[in-house]
Parts: C-alpha cells; structure tokens; sequence
C-alpha cells in the first residue's frame, strides 16, 4: 500500500538554528499537504502544494514539492520556541479523492 | 463558527464496555474522518465518511463501527473495548481537495 516517510523522526536544536524535514512518498501524489501538531493539540493545516517543484513560503517557513511529484520538504530558518511540535506531511490516496496518508511526523523540540 | 468538536474530551472504559465518540461540524463539510494517534506514531484512519447516510473503512477498522446519520454529525463507537484501543481519537472533517480540519481530540484509556 502507499506509504508516505518522514525524516527525521526528531530533532532537537537550539533557538536560532534552521531545521528541515523531509517526506518521501512510495507513489506519485497529485498534491501535499503540511500540518502542525502542538504538544497536546491536534494537528493543524498549514499549506498545500499542487504543482511539480512548487516552492511556497510563510514567513520563515519554506516549503517545496519536489520535480517528480513524490517527496516534499519543509525548513524552517530560525527556529523559536513557538515552532515546537510534530510536523506531518500527507497526501492523497492513490485512486481517490477522500482520502489522505499521514507521514509519520517529525518532532520538533526547540530550547533556549 | 466551532469548526470541529468532539465528545467527551476524556475518558477511562473497563476492558468489555461500550462506548461512542460523537463529532460534530457546523462547516457543511460532506466528508468527516475518525483517526487513532498512538504515542510517538502518526495518525491512522479508522473510518471515514464522503456523505450523509454513508461510511467507509480505513486502514485499522477491526473493534470500530461508525455512523453518520445527519450531515453534521459522525460517530465512533466501541461495542467491546481492549486495552489496545487506548489512544487518542481525532475527528476531522474537510470540503473539497482534501485539506481536513481536526477537533480537539478524546484521550481513552481502556483497563
């Protein structure tokens, strides 16, 4: 079945210092989706992409999807304390539009 | 507007109870999602729903029936609870292309 991986599963790094995750797809996607997930909460959109090599930015979040349409990433420049979470990549199954596969998360630990 | 809201936020079953999530969503959204999140693990669908009067199995169903009577609303129910089914439940419900939108969560504990 569709498998949707992300790496790291965790990092930690101190206020200041950038930090990327990576999500890789075992099927071609016809769009992904970003979401963040507060310790605590529940998880939250934060951005779709559609277009192969789609690059979008909010603030000091930069998102890509790649050329071949079946990884993503999301950096994030100097990090906060604010940024701490888990972030999920996701994407459609294959073969119908109602359905969507969760990566497996990257946790975000951020300090001072 | 409340977006997604779920019912109750906790609770704490015996292994054999029953029991039923409700989520409801004042979006008008025609699909609504019911997800297991277990620590340190991403979210797993259990069942979802494209419409009023219909459901659908997702990748762990086994122990879970649901049923959306009315548009706004879809329910989760436990007839038999295990220990296994400890987790977090997440509703969410989405309109078009797939962006979903998440209640606030029902932590359970099975003994």
């Amino acid at each position: 079945g569709q498998q949707v991986m992300q790496i790291p599963q965790y990092q930690h790094v101190q206020e200041g210092e950038d930090f990327t995750t990576y999500c890789n797809s075992s099927t071609t996607l016809s769009n992904i989706q970003w979401y963040k997930q507060r310790p605590g909460g529940h998880p939250v959109f934060l951005i779709q992409l559609v277009k192969s090599g789609e690059v979008k930015k909010q603030k000091r979040l930069t998102f890509q999807f790649g050329e071949a349409k079946k990884n993503s990433s999301l950096h994030i420049t100097a990090t906060q304390t604010t940024d701490v979470g888990t972030y999920f990549c996701a994407g459609p199954y294959t073969g119908t539009a109602s359905k969507l596969t969760f990566g497996t998360g990257t946790r975000l630990q951020v300090t001072l | 507007n409340a977006g997604v809201t779920q019912t109750p936020k906790f609770r704490v079953l015996k292994t054999g109870q029953s029991m039923t999530l409700l989520c409801a969503q004042d979006m008008n959204h025609e699909y609504m999602y019911w997800y297991r999140q277990d620590p340190g693990m991403g979210l797993r669908l259990i069942h979802y729903s494209v419409g009023e009067g219909t459901t659908a199995k997702g990748e762990v169903p086994d122990g879970y029936n649901v049923s959306r009577l009315k548009k706004q609303n879809f329910l989760l129910g436990l007839e038999s609870a295990a220990p296994s089914q400890t987790s977090v439940y997440f509703c969410a419900s989405s309109l078009v292309y797939h962006t979903q939108y998440f209640g606030p969560g029902t932590r359970l504990t099975v003994l």
